[in-house]
């Protein structure tokens, strides 16, 4: 079963808005990661969060881990329309040897 | 640096076809993935490999047969193709964080393939 779960699946915002998706995992973890996919291609790697580390910050975007509760968010501030994508978390397998992503986001931010 | 690199980019199989998608990266990675990404649920991992000669099952290995016998070389293998194998395949690769897990990971742009 795969390892995060993204929440909500789906989020409409306008241009200027923030937008938060959350990620919930099952294991324990070296690091999470974000990744974001414009329609029909290849992931890009956005932010890595350490387990060690409660809050990042990479431009607009704000990452937060609390491994107590498996969870992290990813925090989009002042959306444009370029935005518009499906982002994902990703974390290890049970073995660590693999990265396994969950289903995503759909973010569609209008101007 | 190409990065990873995918081909096919598109493939339509006939029921019961073989077929070996390629997937080859330059930037010496040991971690490589392969990937299933169908409507609604994400990207399932298929089959991946911690370095030339290891390889391991996924979450949904069915059906499908790598090898690994370069750093760079990571094919996938469809050795009876059915119409639920038709889906967008991404091969991926990274490697190692010294503080453990991986780092980045990096995504090839992707096989369409049509199963009929």
């Amino acid at each position: 079963s795969q390892q995060g779960e993204e929440d909500p699946q789906a989020l409409s915002i306008q241009e200027g808005e923030n937008a938060t998706m959350n990620c919930s995992y099952k294991t324990s973890i070296n690091n999470l990661q974000w990744y974001r996919q414009n329609s029909g291609r290849g992931l890009v790697h956005l932010i890595l969060i350490r387990s060690n580390e409660r809050e990042k910050h990479s431009g607009r975007l704000r990452v937060t881990l609390d491994t107590s509760k498996k969870s992290s968010s990813l925090l989009i501030t002042a959306s444009r329309a370029a935005d518009t994508a499906s982002y994902f978390c990703a974390t290890r397998n049970q073995a660590g040897t693999a990265l396994i992503f969950g289903k995503g986001t759909t973010l569609s931010v209008s101007s | 640096n190409a990065g990873v690199t995918q081909t096919p980019k598109f493939q339509v199989l006939k029921t019961g076809q073989s077929m070996t998608l390629q997937c080859a990266q330059d930037m010496n990675h040991e971690y490589m993935s392969w990937y299933r990404q169908d409507p609604g649920m994400g990207l399932r991992l298929i089959h991946y490999s911690v370095g030339a000669g290891i390889t391991d099952q996924g979450e949904v290995p069915n059906g499908y047969n790598v090898s690994r016998s370069t750093t760079e070389d990571f094919p996938l293998r469809l050795l009876s193709a059915a119409p639920s194998q038709t889906s967008v395949y991404f091969c991926a690769s990274s490697s190692p964080s010294q503080r453990g897990g991986h780092n980045e990971q990096f995504f090839g742009p992707g096989t369409r393939l049509t199963v009929l």
